[in-house]
């Protein structure tokens, strides 16, 4: 069945530094890569995404970026600030629209 | 205003009994999905539909059931089959459109005792 793995489950980082979020997933028919935040009892909501025609997206401090041969997408968080502390979700789509989420990746930016 | 509204927002039940969330969309989405999220876990799919009259297993079927009779429409019964049924329980839509991003409700908390 589809795989999806996100690493790291958790990470640390030094408010301005940059922060780095790995998923994985084992569908090669994926073809539709998002990443969403969700913060404290609220529900997730879409920061980025990327089709897979491209391999790289950027907006303002975020980008994505896309290896479909190996089969993983990053996100990046450039210059991080208090309020990306969230936890946050890649969600590949499989054939058959069928929609996984890796496990999170719980975000703290230290003072 | 387009959304997708969940409701209740917070459902309590006593163990034994079935009970339905409900999940409605107005944005004329054919593809809803239903999540159960646990405590600091992420989120698990119990059941997909892509289109009205069909739906599809998740991981975690085993205990719940749905059905998709209108394109708006999406209920989630817990039976009490769910050994585990209290959870954080989300619902979304999305265009079928491959490329396109999942929009959620604010969400039921159910707590079952």
């Amino acid at each position: 069945g589809e795989n999806v793995e996100q690493h790291p489950s958790t990470l640390s980082v030094q408010e301005g530094d940059s922060a780095v979020i790995k998923c994985t997933y084992s569908d090669s028919a994926s073809n539709y890569f998002p990443w969403y935040k969700q913060e404290l009892g609220k529900r997730p909501q879409l920061i980025i995404d990327i089709r897979s025609n491209v391999g790289e997206k950027k907006d303002q401090r975020i980008a994505v970026t896309l290896n479909k041969t190996a089969k993983h997408f990053s996100l990046h968080i450039t210059e991080t600030q208090p309020e990306d502390s969230a936890v946050y979700f890649c969600a590949p789509r499989h054939r058959d629209d069928k929609i996984i989420f890796g496990k999170g990746t719980r975000l703290h930016i230290l003072p | 205003d387009g959304g997708i509204t969940q409701s209740p927002k917070y459902l309590f039940r006593k163990e034994g009994q079935n009970v339905t969330l409900s999940c409605e969309q107005n944005l004329n989405h054919d593809a809803m999905y239903w999540y159960r999220q646990d405590p600091g876990q992420g989120l698990r799919l119990i059941y997909y539909s892509q289109i009205v009259n069909d739906f599809q297993k998740g991981d975690i079927a085993e205990g719940y059931s749905v059905s998709r009779e209108k394109k708006e429409s999406f209920p989630l019964t817990v039976t009490s089959a769910q050994k585990n049924p209290t959870a954080f329980y989300l619902c979304a839509s999305s265009s079928q459109r491959g490329n396109s991003p999942l929009h959620f409700g604010n969400g039921t908390r159910l707590t079952v005792t």
